[in-house]
């Protein structure tokens, strides 16, 4: 079915650590995704996006990772900083049915000073 | 530049009354969507937008409405409001679906509706 899922719903990491969030998808049509963080009482803001045809794509301090063989994705914040605290959502676009996003169910970070 | 606006913040309702959520984006996108969003769970579409004019239904329609008369606006209505749409509802906005010009929405910040 059209789901994307997250494996964990919470992660707790130490400042200046790493974090990966961790995201699976099940349609293999899906050609675009994005994940995005929700602060407490804000809307999603955009983090960072990649398509299908691509396996990794950099911003500053985030790296995503797509690997369509096994559907997952992943987010990789560096040197984690107390205001990285959030709930992180994936979202995959059908590509075939138009500009709808699925999103997945999110995963609370919470960073320690 | 405010990006996209929605109004109210916050609403209280008591079963069976009406309301109308606005929301207003200033970046000219042609897409715009309503979603909500309940505890542990993401979000999920209720309707859409394709263009003025347009509207669809996404993944949990029943029991709102929705109109885009105009580019920048489009409105989510409750006819008959009920505790099971007591939830946060966001919009958001996009320039296309296109994945070569990438659909990235914009969201709202999102109004908070509680239903007696």
């Amino acid at each position: 079915g059209e789901s994307v899922g997250l494996h964990l719903p919470t992660l707790s990491v130490q400042e200046g650590d790493n974090s990966i969030i961790n995201c699976a998808y099940s349609n293999s049509a899906s050609d675009y995704f994005i994940w995005y963080k929700q602060e407490s009482g804000k809307g999603p803001q955009f983090i960072i996006d990649i398509r299908s045809n691509m396996d990794k794509r950099q911003g500053q301090r985030v790296t995503v990772l797509l690997n369509k063989t096994v559907k997952h994705l992943s987010l990789q914040i560096a040197a984690t900083q107390p205001g990285d605290s959030a709930v992180y959502f994936c979202a995959e676009n059908l590509g075939n049915q138009g500009g709808k996003l699925i999103f997945g169910q999110g995963t609370e970070l919470s960073v320690k000073p | 530049n405010a990006g996209v606006t929605q109004t109210p913040k916050f609403r209280v309702l008591k079963t069976g009354q009406s309301m109308t959520l606005l929301c207003a984006q200033d970046m000219n996108h042609e897409y715009m969507y309503w979603y909500r969003q309940d505890p542990g769970m993401g979000l999920r579409l209720i309707h859409y937008s394709v263009g003025e004019g347009t509207t669809a239904k996404g993944e949990v329609p029943d029991g709102y409405n929705v109109s885009r008369l105009k580019k920048q606006n489009f409105l989510l209505g409750l006819e008959s409001a009920a505790p099971s749409q007591t939830s946060v509802y966001f919009c958001a906005s996009s320039y296309s679906y296109q994945p070569v010009a990438k659909n990235i929405q914009y969201f709202g910040a999102g109004t908070r509706l509680s239903v007696l």
